[in-house]
């Protein structure tokens, strides 16, 4: 099993629309992350979070709210989906601490906004 | 406007060709990753690098920070069909700091 698991993998939905994908870790990180990415971008922080309720915004969050209710899960959420967040997604995990840790992503959830 | 800069953003070579894929910026990193990414799977982590200067090697992969840390290389010798993917070099502003900030990316395609 994958040490970060994304559900869904791939998701088709109208505009307007509430999405939720979800989050979960078995690495036992405290820092977890989430990332669209697009063609020609790379990958762009919407949220991210040091421990349970800790929420922080990235680069990108409008449109964009998370939970992170326990250590191993941090769900990301679109209020009510537009066509422009028809992207790739990732969860990202992180040992905190000082120095540049490795990032553990998930397999990535992609989106479709019709 | 993308802090970090790669280029070139699309490489298609030959098997047993070599070639350097650049990551460059105008701000100063603590430290820079590189990753590389499958299709259907996230980035996976190659090296870090820390030190102006520093240059890590994996295999047939060579890695560099500059001397002032505003830039990186990657270099692959005799590449393979394997090495296919796409990179993404990945800075640190402040050491220690918990946020990454991603260069574009680079799409790499070795033809056999």
């Amino acid at each position: 099993d994958a040490d970060v698991t994304q559900t869904p993998r791939n998701r088709i939905t109208k505009t307007g629309k509430r999405i939720m994908l979800e989050c979960s870790q078995t690495k036992g990180h405290d820092r977890m992350y989430w990332y669209r990415q697009d063609p020609g971008l790379g990958l762009r922080l919407i949220y991210y979070s040091f421990d349970v309720k800790d929420i922080n915004k990235g680069e990108i969050s409008d449109g964009y709210s998370v939970s992170r209710q326990a250590q191993a899960k941090f769900s990301l959420s679109l209020e009510s989906a537009i066509p422009n967040q028809t992207a790739l997604y990732f969860c990202a995990t992180r040992l905190g601490g000082s120095g540049p840790g490795e990032l553990f992503f998930g397999e990535g959830s992609r989106l479709t906004v019709l | 406007t993308q802090l970090l800069e790669q280029s070139p953003q699309f490489l298609s070579i030959q098997e047993g060709e070599n070639l350097t894929v650049y990551c460059n910026s105008s701000s100063v990193f603590s430290s820079l990753q590189w990753y590389r990414q499958e299709p259907g799977e996230g980035p996976v982590l190659l090296v870090t690098v820390v030190t102006g200067g520093e240059v890590k090697k994996l295999k047939r992969l060579t890695f560099q920070f500059g001397d002032a840390r505003k830039d990186s290389s990657l270099h692959i010798t005799a590449a393979q069909p394997g090495d296919t993917g796409l990179y993404l070099c990945a800075g640190a502003k402040v050491e220690g700091a918990q946020k990454l900030v991603f260069g574009q990316g680079t799409r790499l395609t070795i033809n056999p």
